[in-house]
């Protein structure tokens, strides 16, 4: 079984749109982090959270907003879907600072 | 400038042959380091981990770090056609800070 799930795998969106990509881990891991990576930009942080009282933005948090629910679930949602935010999106994990993360199966989003 | 710089490649290696990829970092407080390998449209994977100078090794892995040159570097011996991947350094360094590389591509022939 995948340590750490993403649902959809795959979504296709019109723009205006909401969307919420959702991400679960079953490898106790308190520290959860949304990426997206786009073709020569590599992966870049949206947002990140210690636990559930803990959310923080990353480098491109505009126009995405995340919900920790539990430990083990954190949501990334898309309050208005524009094209650029077309990309493949991650959920990844880790157990604390300076530890390695371990990265969900990933959403390919397209917005049209 | 980014912080983790690391050639795009195609770095195209013959199988059986050593494929040597490289990283520098610019962040001094960088304490962890990382190395996971990425198949297209899929998420990256774990390969090795390091946090002192010197070489690790696993299996056909070796990590090498330098602190005091701020590099790091991964050699895959005996390659594969199933190598092929885009390989991403990470480092760790301040308060939760991890920054990936762009990644580079390797080739290996058959």
């Amino acid at each position: 079984d995948a340590d750490v799930t993403q649902t959809p795998r795959n979504r296709i969106t019109k723009t205006g749109k909401r969307i919420m990509l959702e991400c679960s881990q079953t490898k106790g891991h308190d520290r959860m982090y949304w990426y997206r990576q786009d073709p020569g930009l590599g992966l870049r942080l949206i947002y990140y959270s210690f636990d559930v009282k803990d959310i923080n933005k990353g480098e491109i948090s505009d126009g995405y907003s995340v919900s920790r629910q539990a430990q083990a679930k954190f949501s990334l949602s898309l309050e208005s879907a524009i094209p650029n935010q077309t990309a493949l999106y991650f959920c990844a994990t880790s157990l604390g600072i300076g530890y390695e993360q371990y990265f969900g199966p990933g959403t390919r989003l397209t917005v049209t | 400038q980014k912080e983790v710089e690391q050639n795009s490649g195609p770095l195209s290696v013959p199988e059986g042959a050593i494929a040597s990829l490289n990283c520098t970092y610019s962040d001094r407080g960088s304490q962890s380091f990382f190395w996971y390998r990425q198949y297209s449209g899929k998420s990256p994977e774990l390969i090795m981990s390091i946090y002192s100078n010197g070489d690790k090794e696993d299996g056909r892995f070796t990590a090498q770090l330098n602190k005091a040159s701020q590099y790091v570097s991964l050699l895959i011996r005996d390659s594969q056609p199933s190598d092929s991947a885009t390989y991403l350094c990470a480092s760790s360094g301040g308060y939760q800070k991890v920054t990936f590389g762009t990644g580079t591509k390797l080739q290996v022939i058959p």
